[in-house]
Parts: structure tokens; sequence; C-alpha cells
């Protein structure tokens, strides 16, 4: 069984400011991990994705997340926030790949004032 | 990349009347594709599973008789909502499975009235 916790419903932060945005998972085998971006009446767009091999992954717009196995978590951060930052975030995990059904978080919504 | 193109992005129905959504993948074949449901401030529920050329795994609770989903292809599934009320209206997406990770559709906000 997989699940996924992303703690806060709403991060809010100023315009170049650090964003970071928490997820949490748990997998019985080791996990593919994701991060979706979802603008409004929109579908969601991959930011960035870990499998194997190097923990600290570089995705989409600047963002990057860094896998830890030992607390379980693949944490999502941004330097520097972008009024165009502002949207829904999805974390999700998967056992294996593709082909598996991915388990997704109840989302964050990031706002961003100017 | 890999596209899954969904269609329509809005369509607005009548109470008692069925809608078909289209999800196609544009260059590459989806063997697998999933139905996801999206309700407002919420996360997706996953509504059901398809495979080309099989019948859909619907998740618990997910009634399979007003949701018909079609894999006829490995380009195109289709999610038919049937007999629609207004507690369907709801933003509806699909996904394509990929080697290591998934592609959305554009979703298709339904309104029923």
């Amino acid at each position: 069984a997989q699940s996924v916790t992303q703690l806060g419903s709403h991060v809010s932060v100023s315009e170049g400011a650090l964003v970071l945005l928490r997820c949490n998972y748990s997998s019985s085998v080791p996990p593919y991990l994701f991060w979706y971006v979802q603008y409004p009446n929109q579908g969601l767009q991959l930011l960035l994705k870990y499998t194997t091999g190097a923990t600290l992954v570089k995705g989409i717009n600047g963002f990057e997340a860094e896998f830890k196995k030992s607390e379980t978590s693949f944490h999502l951060t941004k330097p520097s926030a972008h009024m165009s930052d502002a949207a829904e975030y999805f974390c999700a995990v998967s056992d294996r790949g593709g082909s598996y059904i991915p388990t997704f978080g109840r989302g964050t919504s990031l706002i961003v004032h100017p | 990349g890999a596209v899954v193109s969904q269609h329509p992005s809005r369509v607005i129905c009548k109470s008692g009347t069925s809608v078909k959504i289209e999800c196609r993948s544009l260059d590459f074949q989806a063997t697998t594709m999933f139905w996801y449901r999206q309700f407002p401030k919420k996360s997706l529920m996953l509504m059901a599973t398809s495979n080309e050329g099989s019948k859909a795994t619907y998740e618990q609770g997910v009634e399979k008789d007003k949701f018909l989903i079609n894999h006829a292809s490995l380009t195109l599934s289709t999610l038919t909502v049937t007999s629609a009320h207004p507690e369907d209206s709801s933003f509806y997406i699909c996904s394509a499975s990929l080697g290591d990770g998934y592609t959305f559709g554009s979703g298709t906000r339904l309104t029923v009235v």
C-alpha cells in the first residue's frame, strides 16, 4: 500500500521568497515520486520526478526536490517565488512506475504575494 | 514529449442526457489510461483504469453503468457519463501511463443543468 501526505493545504509566500512544499510518502517498495502543478481549469503538468539515481531532482521552472529515504520525504523547493508560480501542487507516489496506479496527495495551494 | 489531448475542455448538458469525453494519445501508444474526477479544492479521485482491448477496472463506489469507459485502441479512451445529473458536475481528467510516469490531459469541466 502507498500513501502521500502533503502538509499544509495552503502555503503563502512573498514574491522572491523561498518556496517549500512538503510531501511525505509511504510505500512498501522503492517508490517513484512525482510533483505536478495544476493551473485553474487545466490538467496536471509534470514538474519533476524521481525514479532512481540522484536523489536531488531538478525540474522545470526552477523547481527541485530531494528524495530522502530516511525521512520518507520528497519536499519541493524553489529559491525565489514568482507570481506565475501561484497554482495547485500535487505530490504523487507510484510503485515501480507508470503501469501502476499512482496515489496523489490532497494538494497544496501556493499563494504568491507581490 | 508525450501529449494527451482531452476533448472537450468544457461541456454543459441537460440533466438526463449523456456526455462523451475523449482522451487521445497523440504521439505514443497508451496501453493503460486512468480516469480521474476532481472536486473543487480536492485532490484527484481515481475513477477507473482502462487497458486497451479489455474492460475497465472501476474503483470502489464508482458506478460502471453510469461512467462507461471504452479503450478500443491504443490511442483513444473515452468516458461517457450516462443520464447525467447535476451531482455529476465536476472536472474530469484522463491520464496515460508512460514507462516511468504519467501524462495528463487538460481536463474537461462538465456542468449538468
